[in-house]
């Protein structure tokens, strides 16, 4: 109940091509999503982020859209870049014991082909 | 700022060793957090704290403890280390009001053989 299901576990775009990366949950009690973008060698650090009374958002080329109804959102790169290379996180914040929590889903390893 | 700082970067353990992973976060943050990270699983809690000297445990937290003296420094302690905790360990904070944006470290690879 307090996972979160991310596919696909790897994706190839070609440069230019939109990229998108497809996430599920089962509890509502959820109260945020973020995506995180993680480089080789680094930590994840957070890319962009929905409250679940808003089914999109979006910030230069990377866009969430949110589905209450379904239980699903999304990450679409547009216009994938080389740089965009790198694997990414859904995540879901709940409270949980008095205490807020982060879950991540089990990430996707982007490679933007030249 | 130096954000958040883990050390050491790499190291390897025969079974049975113990060893402390160090964290360390200058921004001030209440909320703290230690993260295993496996290929095809993503980043389980391992145990995080809400203030200095309030811990509590995650999803994965045996074989591991925390303790949290100081706003600044949240250690990782592995008692008697096995194979099976072979990975990259990440260090996060964030503010208590904005949990979902969490600081990681560049993260600590171990592994016990």
């Amino acid at each position: 109940q307090q996972q979160v299901k991310q596919s696909p576990q790897s994706l190839i775009v070609q440069k230019g091509g939109i990229s998108i990366i497809n996430c599920a949950y089962e509890n509502t009690a959820f109260d945020y999503f973020p995506w995180y973008q993680q480089f080789p060698g680094k930590g994840p650090a957070l890319l962009i982020a929905i409250r679940p009374d808003v089914s999109e958002k979006k910030e230069g080329r990377f866009t969430i859209s949110f589905n209450k109804s379904a239980k699903q959102f999304s990450l679409h790169i547009m216009d994938s870049q080389p740089g965009d290379s790198a694997t990414y996180f859904c995540a879901a914040s709940i409270r949980i014991q008095g205490a807020q929590k982060l879950v991540f889903g089990q990430g996707t390893r982007l490679t933007i082909n030249p | 700022n130096a954000g958040v700082t883990q050390t050491p970067k790499f190291q390897v353990l025969k079974t049975g060793q113990s060893m402390t992973l160090q964290c360390a976060q200058d921004m001030n943050h209440e909320y703290m957090s230690w993260y295993r990270q496996d290929p095809g699983m993503g980043l389980r809690l391992i145990h995080y704290s809400v203030g200095a000297g309030i811990t509590d445990q995650g999803e994965v937290p045996n074989g591991y403890n925390v303790s949290r003296s100081t706003t600044e420094d949240f250690p990782l302690r592995l008692l008697s280390a096995a194979p099976s905790q072979t990975s990259v360990y990440f260090c996060a904070s964030s503010r208590r009001q904005g949990l979902y944006e969490q600081y990681f470290g560049p993260g600590t690879r171990l592994t016990v053989t």
